[in-house]
Parts: structure tokens; C-alpha cells; sequence
């Protein structure tokens, strides 16, 4: 079946260092990706985004990889702050589903002062 | 910054009683999505509206939950009667035009509703 899912469910690293969080799709129809953060009590937060027409997009501080041959994405965070600590859930839409998400399950990632 | 808003943010209720959500998009967005999320998991679709059409409620358990938008701007969802399983954050998103490929969504604060 269809399905988005995370390698890891936890990620603790110390601040200043890099931080990656993956993700498994499942299906080769998959064509936009999405990574939220969201922090506790609060709605996803937009980070960034992808389409499967390229295999890597940089924002401030992150970037996201794709790779299609093996159906995995990831988010890279430079120099990860204590603000960065929050559960990241990636996401999956296509264009014939009229943006309906399939999010993943959500790493928690836990930064050490 | 605009943003998604959405009350009440916590709500106790005691099962087989009914309970709404209200959620206020964007301004200027089309489509707006409501989402429940189980804690732990990310959250999975209930229905989704291009203005006040209903395009996606094919995961909505329709014998208990509704929405509507039935002027193309704020929305309600609404449980009758309230189960002990509905116990989740329900949460509001709003995008822009998805006819012009724009899929960002927007979410709003949540509300975390407790059934008793």
C-alpha cells in the first residue's frame, strides 16, 4: 500500500552540530514533498519543499534531499539550535490528488544545550 | 503574519455528547482541510473544501462527523455523539489556489479534544 514513513522515531544531538532526519515513500507516483516541524501544543509549521523534478532544495539552514531511485527523502539542519527541537513529519502529495497530504509518522528530534 | 485560527484550543467533553470546532482560514484562501492527529502520529485528512464545495471527505466517519462551509470562508466541524476514540488534536489548514499548483498549506493552532 501507500505510505510515508520515518527511519527513526527519536534524534538527540548536540546544539551546534548537523542534524538529518529521514524519510521512506512508498509509491513512485509521488511527485511534491513537504517537511513540517511542529513543536509541542502547536500545527505543523512549512519548512520546506521539493518536487520530484530535482534532487535537492536549500532553505536557511536546511536542506532537503531527494532521491528517487530509492524512494527516500531527507532533511538536513545545519547547526542545529535548541529552537529546532520539535517532532519534523514529512509529507507527500501529488498533483491527481487535489493536495491531499500523506504524512509520515514524525521524528522527534531533541537538541542538547 | 496571517494566520489560521481556530477555537476552542482545548475541549472536554463526555461521550455520546456533540462537539464542533471552528476554524477561521486565511484570508483569501480557497481550500481548506481539516486533519485529526493521534498523538505520536502525523495527521491523516477528514475532509478537504475548494471554497464551499466538499472535493475529498472520503476518510470522514459520516455516520458521526460533519462539516461545513457553507459560505466558502470559516468552517466547523462537528461530532455527534463523541467517541472515546475521537480523543485526538483536530486541525485546520487553509492554501491558497491549488489550481495554480500552489499546495502550501497553512495550519492553524489546533484543538485538543479529550473525550471522557
Amino acid at each position: 500500500g501507500e505510505s510515508v514513513g520515518l527511519h527513526l522515531p527519536t534524534l538527540s544531538v548536540q546544539e551546534g552540530d548537523n542534524s538529518i532526519i529521514n524519510c521512506a515513500y512508498s509509491n513512485s507516483a509521488s511527485d511534491y514533498f513537504i517537511w513540517y516541524k511542529q513543536e509541542s501544543g502547536k500545527g505543523p509549521q512549512f519548512i520546506i519543499d521539493i518536487r520530484s523534478n530535482m534532487d535537492k532544495r536549500q532553505g536557511q539552514r536546511v536542506t532537503v534531499l531527494l532521491n528517487k531511485t530509492v524512494k527516500h527523502l531527507s532533511l538536513q539542519i545545519a547547526a542545529t539550535q535548541p529552537g529546532d527541537s520539535a517532532v519534523y513529519f514529512c509529507a507527500e502529495t501529488r498533483y491527481n490528488q487535489g493536495g491531499k497530504l500523506i504524512f509520515g509518522q514524525g521524528t522527534e528530534l531533541s537538541v542538547k544545550p | 503574519e496571517a494566520e489560521v485560527a481556530q477555537s476552542p484550543r482545548y475541549k472536554i467533553t463526555e461521550k455520546s455528547q456533540a462537539v464542533a470546532f471552528w476554524c477561521d482560514p486565511i484570508s483569501g484562501h480557497a481550500t481548506l482541510y481539516w486533519y485529526r492527529q493521534i498523538l505520536g502520529q502525523g495527521p491523516e485528512l477528514l475532509v478537504q473544501f475548494q471554497d464551499e464545495s466538499v472535493v475529498d471527505d472520503s476518510q470522514l466517519p459520516k455516520d458521526r462527523f460533519s462539516a461545513e462551509r457553507l459560505k466558502g470562508v470559516d468552517s466547523t466541524l462537528k461530532i455527534q455523539p463523541a467517541e472515546l476514540g475521537d480523543s485526538a488534536m483536530y486541525l485546520c489548514a487553509s492554501s491558497l489556489a491549488l489550481d495554480r499548483g500552489l499546495y502550501e498549506q497553512y495550519f492553524g493552532p489546533g484543538t485538543r479534544l479529550t473525550v471522557t
